[in-house]
């Protein structure tokens, strides 16, 4: 069954260092999403992407962040000045069409940020 | 805006008793309601879904039933398992009111015990 995937599964970096968090959404899907769960706290929507652009954001979602898809199979999440608040799990979801379709969730990227 | 409740837990449970984990929403028009799992060190994954008012989505033994005149999406089980320990996180979208993203509630983590 095809699944969407996320590398690293974890990654810990310094306050002020540049990530990338990546992504391989399931291969017909049109649609990308981030999300990250901080520490015990809720799923929070950060970014939906369709068609090479940014469709919706949330306030979350600063001008520290930006997504990206290099080529036809990686979905990207760049936050460009880690936070000690970035410290979360990010995940990354694909769906084959907007609205009442499912979104398909990635296993997660574990940021740590010190 | 669009928001999620969910009951606070964590909930203990013997195995084959009976659950109920209540979720009510708030949102304009006719969002579609997922219930999500998420076991111990995994990523997010769709347990059910419905779409509209008065649709029982199912899956494992898990029902949730759409209920528009209460804007509820309680998900139940008739004998739950120690295999069944997760949180679990009600969620909506509203791509009615032009908007894609989940919106989740705080998750509830079942415990199962022996």
């Amino acid at each position: 069954e095809p699944e969407v995937t996320q590398t690293p599964s974890h990654q810990v970096t310094q306050m002020g260092q540049e990530v990338i968090l990546r992504c391989v959404p399931i291969s017909n899907h049109l649609y990308f999403y981030w999300y990250r769960q901080i520490l015990g706290q809720k799923v929070e929507f950060l970014v939906s992407f369709y068609n090479n652009e940014i469709s919706e954001k949330s306030e979350i979602f600063d001008d520290q962040f930006s997504v990206e898809r290099p080529d036809g199979s990686n979905f990207t999440l760049k936050i460009r000045s880690t936070k000690l608040e970035d410290s979360a799990m990010y995940f990354c979801a694909s769906s084959d069409f907007r609205g009442k379709e499912t979104q398909y969730f990635g296993p997660g990227t574990r940021l740590l940020v010190l | 805006g669009n928001s999620v409740t969910q009951m606070e837990g964590p909930v203990t449970l013997s195995e084959e008793a009976f659950l109920t984990i209540n979720c009510t929403y708030t949102a304009t028009g006719y969002p579609s309601l997922f219930w999500y799992v998420q076991y111990p060190g995994e990523g997010l994954q769709l347990l059910l879904k419905a779409t509209k008012a008065d649709d029982k989505g199912s899956n494992k033994g898990f029902e949730a039933t759409y209920r528009k005149e209460t804007t509820s999406f309680h998900l139940e089980k008739g004998s739950v398992q120690v295999s069944d320990s997760a949180v679990y996180f009600c969620a909506l979208s509203n791509s009615g009111a032009g908007s894609y993203q989940l919106t989740f509630g705080k998750g509830t983590k079942l415990s199962v015990i022996p």
